[in-house]
């Protein structure tokens, strides 16, 4: 089974503060996402990864980085904590085969394997 | 840009009863995925929809997918209390490598 470990399940933190969410996945997984959701909003994507070292930014960024140092760890940094950041963030993770074009990914892939979920952060800034 | 659009976001059922949940979406995809959250819990995958008229089901839950409908459904057969979750559809758009577009969720309850 594939098994998405976020770091901590709760988190309370004040503003401004710098604030790390850990992700670890153990399946070789290429792809990380870090979405968060809301009442009535559903999941947002915040950022994503294809690859070490790789992110693209997804429909919700500002306020936020990420970093993927090593394959299999996808960490979102919160810069300095805003109260509107006060949410529940969720870590994922599939396998995909990308294609690569010289330097460039393609953006095409060709797996079928849905996304595996972590437990969660329940994050608050005060 | 892609749009997911659940329907409807709150649903109270009586056990034994079926309903269905649709999940719209507004351009091209080529991947459609069901989710179940529990209170407190993560996302649970369902079902992986890969094609127009494409049909799964697991026990009392059906999913079918038209694509040239743009539109999913999730049936509910002779509901239980345990089938009692939040529902999420999810899209790919049919370019985007593997990001997904989820809908806002339903949130089934299922009264004894």
């Amino acid at each position: 089974d594939v098994k998405v470990t976020q770091s901590s399940r709760y988190l309370v933190k004040r503003t401004g503060e710098k604030v790390f969410l850990e992700c670890v996945q153990d399946m070789d997984h290429e792809n990380m996402f870090w979405y968060r959701q809301d009442p009535g909003l559903g999941l947002r994507l915040i950022y994503f990864s294809y690859d070490v070292k790789m992110k693209e930014k997804g429909d919700i960024p500002e306020g936020y980085s990420v970093s993927r140092e090593k394959k299999e760890r996808f960490s979102l940094i919160l810069e300095s904590a805003s109260t509107n950041q006060t949410s529940m963030y969720l870590c994922a993770s599939t396998l995909t085969r990308n294609i690569r074009w010289g330097r460039k990914w393609t953006g095409h892939v060709y797996s079928n394997q849905p996304q595996h979920f972590g437990d969660g952060t329940r994050l608050s800034i005060l | 840009e892609l749009k997911v659009e659940q329907n409807p976001l709150f649903l109270s059922m009586q056990e034994g009863k079926n309903y269905t949940i649709y999940c719209n979406y507004s351009t091209t995809s080529d991947r459609l995925y069901w989710y179940r959250q529990d209170p407190g819990k993560s996302l649970e995958s369902l079902f992986v929809l890969l094609s127009n008229g494409a049909v799964k089901q697991e026990g009392r839950l059906m999913a079918s997918l038209d694509t040239k409908a743009r539109l999913s459904t999730l049936h509910i057969t002779a509901a239980v209390h345990d089938l009692s979750a939040t529902y999420f559809c999810a899209a790919r758009p049919a370019t985007s490598g593997s990001r997904l577009t989820f809908g806002e969720g339903t949130q089934l309850t299922v009264n004894p």
